[in-house]
């Protein structure tokens, strides 16, 4: 299994550019979420879907979209990117076991 | 909603001294609490959460309801526990608990030789 996957592992945006950040998983997981990792704030949920078709907001969803259209996939997107979208995004995935298994990340700068 | 503070950035111990990184937390109702790791050009992974109580790595971690904390215990750290840990709180809600989870600022531990 590859577990928790992520592309791509860096990104350079300029400001107003949009794009998407995939994570596919390979478990079957239910259970698939998003964060965003910044110094010192550790890391905060941007958006969950606990299955195909069902997504939900977490604390920081300004900015960001999704959507579930398989069990595997969880594709994050940036509509207009933002200087403050500069962060190291990681996807994780969970069986309804409390523990979550994340991917390897990736480190977004916009400028 | 609920809240974890880490209060140290930065913890630094010199190898065989005891560790504690310390987890305080707010929360209404009944939390599951967690501790993760993520070593250097590693993935973030699980350590240890309460209801398991286990000793991963000769990490112990006993949640105080008392005090809102949950702090993570070491009697003797080693050079390869250096890492940055996270405390994380889920709410306990039966059909998806396991995908909200709110992480505190993180405690960089540095075991010194």
């Amino acid at each position: 299994n590859a577990g928790v996957t992520q592309t791509p592992k860096f990104q350079v945006l300029k400001t107003g550019q949009s794009m998407t950040l995939q994570c596919a998983q390979d478990m079957n997981h239910e259970y698939m979420s998003w964060y965003r990792q910044d110094p010192g704030m550790g890391l905060r949920l941007i958006h969950y879907s606990v299955g195909a078709g069902i997504t939900d907001q977490g604390e920081v969803p300004n900015g960001y979209n999704v959507s579930r259209s398989t069990t595997e996939d969880f594709p994050l997107r940036l509509l207009s990117a933002a200087p403050s979208q500069t962060s190291v995004y990681f996807c994780a995935s969970s069986l309804n076991s409390y523990e979550q298994y994340f991917g390897p990340g990736t480190r977004l700068t916009v400028t | 909603a609920q809240r974890v503070t880490q209060p140290e950035k930065l913890l630094s111990v010199f190898k065989g001294a005891p560790v504690e990184l310390k987890c305080n937390y707010s929360y209404s109702g009944s939390p599951e609490l967690f501790w993760y790791v993520q070593y250097s050009r590693q993935r973030l992974q699980l350590l240890l959460r309460h209801i398991s109580r286990e000793s991963i790595k000769g990490f112990t971690a006993d949640l105080n309801k008392g005090e809102t904390s949950f702090h993570l215990k070491k009697p003797f750290a080693q050079e390869e526990d250096s890492a940055m840990y996270y405390c994380a709180l889920s709410p306990y809600l039966s059909n998806n608990a396991g995908n909200m989870l709110t992480f505190g600022g993180g405690t960089r531990l540095m075991v010194k030789p």
